[in-house]
């Protein structure tokens, strides 16, 4: 098992336009998370899955943005009409149901132009 | 709502010298309380938790962290910093029994002199 690994690593963005960014969990994980995190702050919550089901999304995840995991294993992020705020580190971590360990992938650098 | 604070933006300590990063939580019950690092370009990986028990957790790369209840604090400690240990450090906390989100603190900074 190679970890949780993210695609793209970076994408460059012009406003106004769509992105799409994968997650690939460690396999057995049921659970997978969605986080950002901007210059100099910590990762903030924005979604939560267990399995195909999202339990929790954070009011951070405006209408402009949806997650998905069609079939319980990898997770999709989609943000519409970029903005300028958008731009930040989107991190995927996940967790196993028998513990509380979240294991990180690498991350998605999104700037928007 | 659960909040972590982490009052030392930078640190900066020569390499040999011992460390402590300093971690405040706020949380209504029993928290689970972790230490992670992040380097340039990397995401962020596990030092160690904390969830019952013993109140001294032993973590990876020499990190130990002190779970003190009475002051909400989840400090963490290693005795001879090495100069790899360069890097962001970030101390979170999440509800007991998991499986929901972490909250994170802002992060410290860590630059090592040699």
């Amino acid at each position: 098992d190679t970890g949780v690994s993210q695609n793209p690593r970076h994408k460059i963005t012009k406003r106004g336009q769509n992105v799409t960014f994968r997650c690939d969990p460690i396999s057995e994980h049921n659970r997978l998370y969605w986080y950002r995190q901007t210059l100099g702050q910590g990762p903030e919550f924005l979604t939560y899955f267990q399995n195909e089901a999202q339990l929790e999304k954070s009011r951070l995840l405006s209408d402009r943005f949806s997650a998905e995991r069609p079939k319980g294993s990898f997770s999709t992020l989609e943000i519409q009409r970029t903005e300028q705020g958008d731009s930040a580190m989107y991190l995927c971590a996940s967790g196993g149901l028998a513990d509380n360990e979240q294991f990180f992938g690498p991350g998605t650098r999104l700037t928007v132009l | 709502a659960q909040s972590v604070t982490q009052p030392d933006i930078h640190i900066t300590v020569s390499e040999g010298a011992s460390l402590e990063l300093r971690c405040n939580y706020s949380y209504g019950a029993t928290p689970y309380l972790f230490w992670y690092v992040q380097s340039p370009g990397q995401g962020l990986q596990l030092l160690l938790k904390y969830f019952s028990g013993d109140t001294l957790v032993q973590g990876i790369k020499g990190f130990e962290a002190e779970f003190k209840r009475s002051q909400s604090s989840f400090n963490l400690r290693k005795p001879s910093v090495h100069w790899s240990d360069a890097a962001e450090y970030f101390c979170a906390v999440g509800p007991g029994g998991g499986g929901n989100k972490l909250t994170f603190g802002t992060g410290t900074q860590l630059k090592v002199e040699l």
